[in-house]
This record gives C-alpha cells, sequence and structure tokens, in this order.
C-alpha cells in the first residue's frame, strides 16, 4: 500500500540556519510528490511539487525539495530560516490517476530567535 | 479570486447525530476532494469527486459518504457520529490532475 513517512516528529533550529525535513515515500509507479505547510488553526498551503522532469524543485517561500527515485525520498530544504516559518509541514503523494492523496504525518517546526 | 471555502466553521454534535459539512471550489476548479484530520496526525483522505461522479474513496465506513453538485459545490455527510470522528475536515480542490488547494476547514467535535 501507498505511506508517505516523515520520520521527524518536531524539528528545533536557530533562525538562521539551515533546515531539512525528510520524507520517504512508498509507490510502486512515479509519484506525484508535495509538500504542504499548516499553520495553526489554518488549512494546508502548497510550497512546491514534483511531477516528473527536473529533480531539484523550486517552492515558495525560498524552499526548494529534491526528489531521489533510489532512494524513495523528497525531502524539503530552506538555506535560511526565518521565525514566520515555525508551523506544521506535510509531505503528500498522489497515485498517478490523481485519485488518492497520501499525506505524512506531519513535521513540527520551531524556530529558536 | 476566492480560495476554497468551506462551511460551518465551527461545529458541535453529539454521538449518534448526523453532521453535513459543504465546501465551494475555487472558481473553475471541477474536482473536490475530502479529509479528516484528526490532532496531531496528517489528514487522512475520504472521497475525491470530479464532475459530480466519485473517483476516489479512502478507507472510511459508509457512515461517510459525499456527493457533488452541477455547480462543482461538495457536501460531506456522516451518519451516526462517534467521537473519534472529532476532527478538522479539510475540502480540497483542483483542476482535473492537478496539485489541490486547501480550505480552512470545518472542526467537527462531537460530545
Amino acid at each position: 500500500a501507498q505511506s508517505v513517512t516523515q520520520p521527524d516528529i518536531h524539528i528545533t533550529v536557530s533562525e538562521g540556519a539551515s533546515l531539512e525535513l525528510r520524507c520517504n515515500y512508498s509507490y510502486g509507479a512515479t509519484p506525484y510528490l508535495f509538500w504542504y505547510v499548516q499553520s495553526p488553526g489554518q488549512g494546508l498551503q502548497l510550497l512546491l511539487k514534483y511531477f516528473s522532469g527536473d529533480t531539484l524543485v523550486q517552492g515558495i517561500k525560498g524552499f526548494e525539495a529534491e526528489f531521489k527515485r533510489s532512494q524513495s525520498s523528497f525531502n524539503l530544504r530552506k538555506p535560511s530560516v526565518h521565525w514566520s516559518d515555525a508551523a506544521e509541514y506535510f509531505c503528500a503523494v498522489g497515485e498517478n490517476n490523481f485519485n488518492k492523496f497520501y499525506f505524512g504525518s506531519g513535521t513540527k517546526l520551531n524556530v529558536k530567535p | 479570486d476566492a480560495g476554497v471555502t468551506q462551511s460551518p466553521t465551527h461545529l458541535i454534535k453529539t454521538r449518534g447525530q448526523q453532521v453535513t459539512l459543504r465546501c465551494s471550489p475555487i472558481s473553475g476548479h471541477k474536482s473536490v476532494s475530502w479529509y479528516q484530520q484528526v490532532l496531531g496526525q496528517g489528514p487522512q483522505f475520504i472521497f475525491q469527486y470530479y464532475e459530480k461522479e466519485e473517483r476516489g474513496r479512502g478507507n472510511f465506513p459508509d457512515r461517510f459518504s459525499a456527493r457533488q453538485f452541477p455547480n462543482y459545490s461538495s457536501e460531506l455527510n456522516v451518519n451516526a457520529l462517534l467521537l473519534g470522528d472529532s476532527a478538522l475536515y479539510l475540502c480540497a480542490s483542483s483542476f482535473g490532475v492537478s496539485e489541490q488547494y486547501f480550505g480552512p476547514g470545518t472542526r467537527l467535535t462531537v460530545t
């Protein structure tokens, strides 16, 4: 069955430090991959997506992610974290017909001043 | 343009009751999906509708049902509510086969 694993439940980084959030997926075919961010009490905002082509994708707010097929990973990165990045981040995979989506359990990011 | 809208924002129901949640997609989007997000977990896929037809269903009991109207808005119905149905219910819309855009959700509390 398809699944998405985000191994880090909580991560704390200092403002200005770099960030990497891990995501591993299990899916038999070529996946469609997404990262979303959720602030407290709000819905999910799309940060970036990977459908095909260049495996390094750029998103909003300075985020990027790299698709590594050999590792079944789609890790999210940001070179310099801002205090406003504190939120919960979700990785998701869509089946190739987009009829179902699977989300990871999320990673809560805290940013120290 | 308005984003995905959901109503009501909050809802409190008693065990055994029935509830209807509503969603209006982004203008031009023909697909609507529903998710359940229990506190501390990621969203769990419930249904996807496209052009008024069910295209995908997650592992939820038959107490959960949905429909999509000719204007592409959608309703999610949950019968015989259980305490475990307390969650944030998210609606997402998309233009065909593409990324989804989420609404702010409906917070359902079952007492």
